[in-house]
């Protein structure tokens, strides 16, 4: 893999749903996969930093995973809730503070 | 003031047009940098300062030209754009450039069109 690359592009699901999507980048010279969440007109705001493989990180209802061997992140989202709904960005970084990110996906709760 | 700021929120200009856009960090940070996302693209790193040093130039055209006076401030100067070049501009700031494990902050973004 030589881009970041994120799936689903979208996701609906109804209030009270689990959820999970994941999020592949190149296993090579890894330092740190971040993710971020991005509700309409408002900033992308950060959930987690990653580093090691193995980690699991986990705010709330939301946890994340890292695989850094075969390059791959999942986020999960328990019992996702209407305001839950926002684009969830990935991004790798691989050289001091650059990050590549990914397309998002879009998730929508519906009560 | 707290974060991440910037202005104008939205802009509309010619092709023929010179406008800059601003963006201001409350947060102490040392880095700076400016990303945009077009339509179905996902966000693209443009340019990065480091202690008001332009540290990586992510091959942009010379019609977007950065300006950082000082740690807290961030410019993007934009002269003769092209439609193509409507898209979201986002500012972000972080502790320390070098360190990977430093989250970034976000503004809300610049929408511009380009018309």
């Amino acid at each position: 893999i030589l881009n970041v690359e994120q799936s689903p592009q979208s996701l609906h699901v109804q209030e009270g749903d689990s959820t999970n999507f994941t999020c592949s980048f190149p296993s090579s010279n890894f330092y740190a996969l971040h993710w971020y969440r991005w509700e309409t007109a408002k900033s992308p705001e950060a959930l987690f930093v990653m580093t090691l493989n193995g980690d699991e990180k986990k705010k709330g209802r939301i946890s994340a995973t890292l695989n850094t061997k075969e390059g791959y992140s999942y986020l999960y989202i328990k019992g996702s809730q209407p305001e839950d709904s926002a684009t969830y960005l990935c991004a790798h970084n691989n050289a001091g503070n650059m990050l590549t990110f990914g397309g998002g996906t879009r998730l929508m709760v519906k009560p | 003031e707290t974060g991440v700021t910037q202005t104008p929120r939205h802009l509309v200009m010619g092709m023929t047009n010179k406008k800059s856009l601003k963006c201001e960090q409350h947060l102490g940070h040392n880095a700076m940098y400016w990303y945009k996302q077009s339509a179905k693209k996902p966000l693209e790193l443009m340019f990065v300062y480091s202690l008001e040093e332009r540290v990586e130039n992510n091959s942009v055209p010379s019609r977007f030209s950065p300006e950082c006076p000082n740690s807290s401030h961030l410019f993007l100067h934009l002269h003769t754009l092209q439609p193509e070049d409507s898209a979201l501009y986002l500012c972000a700031s972080s502790q320390a450039r070098t360190n990977p494990y430093n989250e970034q902050f976000f503004g809300p973004g610049t929408r511009l069109t380009v018309l």
